[in-house]
């Protein structure tokens, strides 16, 4: 099966850039998407087709993925963003996988 | 306001089952492709299920593939989960959770349910 891997945490100062990886074989042919959970929160979608944000969502969220990695990038990083995220693609066109997730730490 | 409601977790023995239902309001379940997610405590999102849109496609993750059976009843615009056998590494909470499709190769869930907790112990 497909496998999606994150570092465990990453932390960054306010008003700096933070930057979460999300490594898998040849993961740039799919499509990838990322979501945020906040303790006690179900996720969010935050980033969709690897680059699009939904409606709501802070233009500080954006995405890359090219290769064997995809990046979620927050920009301007505020308190509001510490939060675990997730990467998620498709094994097959029917099963999603996720990586392990990230903790955000806004220090 | 648009939502969707998890009833149905609670504590079962090792061996057990229970069947989860998700009840989706103020948009039409028929038109979504729709998945289960848990989530152990203290850990990451796993992917449990898939259903489309009919009922005509299901998809499993190894995991829980022969135990669990996801169906839909689009009259009453629900979704369910059927856990047979169940075991402690069965424990989390569980995501209703709506698929939207972009495009055949993009999709994302967009809406999640507020979860619910399903304690496999003796």
């Amino acid at each position: 099966s497909y496998e999606l891997t994150q570092p465990p945490s990453v932390s960054a100062s306010p008003g700096q850039t933070a930057s979460i990886t999300c490594s898998g074989d040849q993961l740039g042919n799919k499509y990838i998407c990322w979501y945020q959970q906040k303790p006690g929160q179900s996720p969010v979608l935050v980033i969709y087709q690897d680059t699009k944000r939904p409606s709501g969502i802070p233009e500080r969220f954006s995405g890359s993925n090219s290769g064997n990695t995809a990046t979620l990038t927050i920009s301007g990083t505020q308190a509001m963003d510490e939060a675990d995220y997730y990467c998620q693609a498709w094994d097959s066109n029917t099963a999603g996988v996720f990586g392990g997730g990230t903790k955000l730490s806004v220090l | 306001e648009v939502q969707l409601v998890e009833s149905g977790g609670g504590l079962v023995q090792p061996g057990g089952s229970l069947r989860l239902s998700c009840a989706a309001s103020e948009f039409t379940l028929s038109g979504y492709e729709m998945n289960w997610v848990r989530q152990a405590p203290g850990r990451g999102l796993e992917w449990v299920s898939y259903i489309s849109t009919t009922g005509t496609t299901r998809n499993y993750a190894d995991s829980v593939e022969g135990r669990f059976t996801i169906s839909r009843d689009n009259a009453k615009n629900s979704l369910y989960l059927q856990m047979n056998n169940l075991s402690a590494e069965d424990t989390a909470v569980y995501y209703c959770v709506r698929e939207k499709r972009y495009f055949v190769w993009s999709h994302a869930f967009d809406l999640w349910g507020q979860g619910t907790m399903v304690i496999v112990s003796p």
